[in-house]
């Protein structure tokens, strides 16, 4: 069983759609985050939401809007997408705060924005 | 702030070679954890080890081995008698133990590449 789980693996749209990525983990974690990796492989924070409640909003452009309807779902909609959103967004879970246990990470979205 | 350091950006090796990726952090906090993480060409991105930083002793894994220097703050990864497997991208990342608004600063990580 996958433990965190993010459609699509791939995503290919043009400048200006809307699009969405969803997560979900079965792993029972009250945390989940979206980070995202560009195209030099840097990773940053994007979001976390801790049992559906957002507690980290790292300075993203209000384009990005993540949805938590449970703790086990943390979804990722994307307004009006610029060629400058093209990066790998990984979905990530974890026991508690995240000092408290690893992140497990899902295997990650390719989205590109041409 | 807390920052991560990996200096080399490429590392090739042949195999069997031994290897350490280097890992220099900075942080004011005296309580943190530290992690690497592995991503192999496939994409994901696997946990490897978690230290937090009161426990400074060496942590080996088969043929994997951490070296954690609070003095230096450092907190390096060697990978002995490497294998082509062992090609893949590792990241290192800070965590600062501050409640709910934890989050993990990367590292922009090292592409090992390991050669037969």
């Amino acid at each position: 069983d996958t433990a965190v789980s993010q459609t699509p693996k791939y995503l290919v749209t043009q400048m200006g759609n809307d699009k969405s990525i969803k997560c979900e983990q079965n792993l029972g974690h009250d945390t989940m985050y979206w980070y995202k990796q560009d195209s030099k492989k840097f990773l940053k924070i994007m979001f976390s939401y801790n049992n559906k409640e957002l507690i980290i909003n790292e300075t993203v452009p209000n384009r990005f809007s993540p949805k938590s309807p449970d703790k086990a779902h943390l979804n990722l909609h994307i307004n009006s997408l610029e060629l400058g959103d093209s990066a790998v967004y990984f979905c990530a879970s974890s026991g508690g705060t995240v000092y408290n246990s690893p992140l497990h990470f899902g295997n990650g979205t390719r989205l590109t924005v041409t | 702030a807390q920052k991560v350091t990996q200096a080399q950006t490429e590392i090739s090796v042949v195999e069997k070679e031994d290897v350490t990726l280097d890992c220099v952090y900075e942080t004011r906090d005296t309580t943190y954890y530290l992690f690497w993480y592995k991503q192999p060409p496939s994409g994901e991105l696997v946990f490897l080890i978690r230290r937090n930083s009161f426990d400074e002793q060496n942590e080996i894994s088969g043929r994997y081995s951490w070296n954690f220097q609070k003095s230096t703050s450092s907190f390096n990864f060697t990978i002995t008698a490497s294998q082509v497997v062992d090609s893949a991208v590792y990241f290192c990342a800070l965590s600062l133990i501050t409640g709910a608004n934890s989050k993990l600063t990367f590292g922009k990580g090292i592409t090992l590449s390991v050669r037969p």
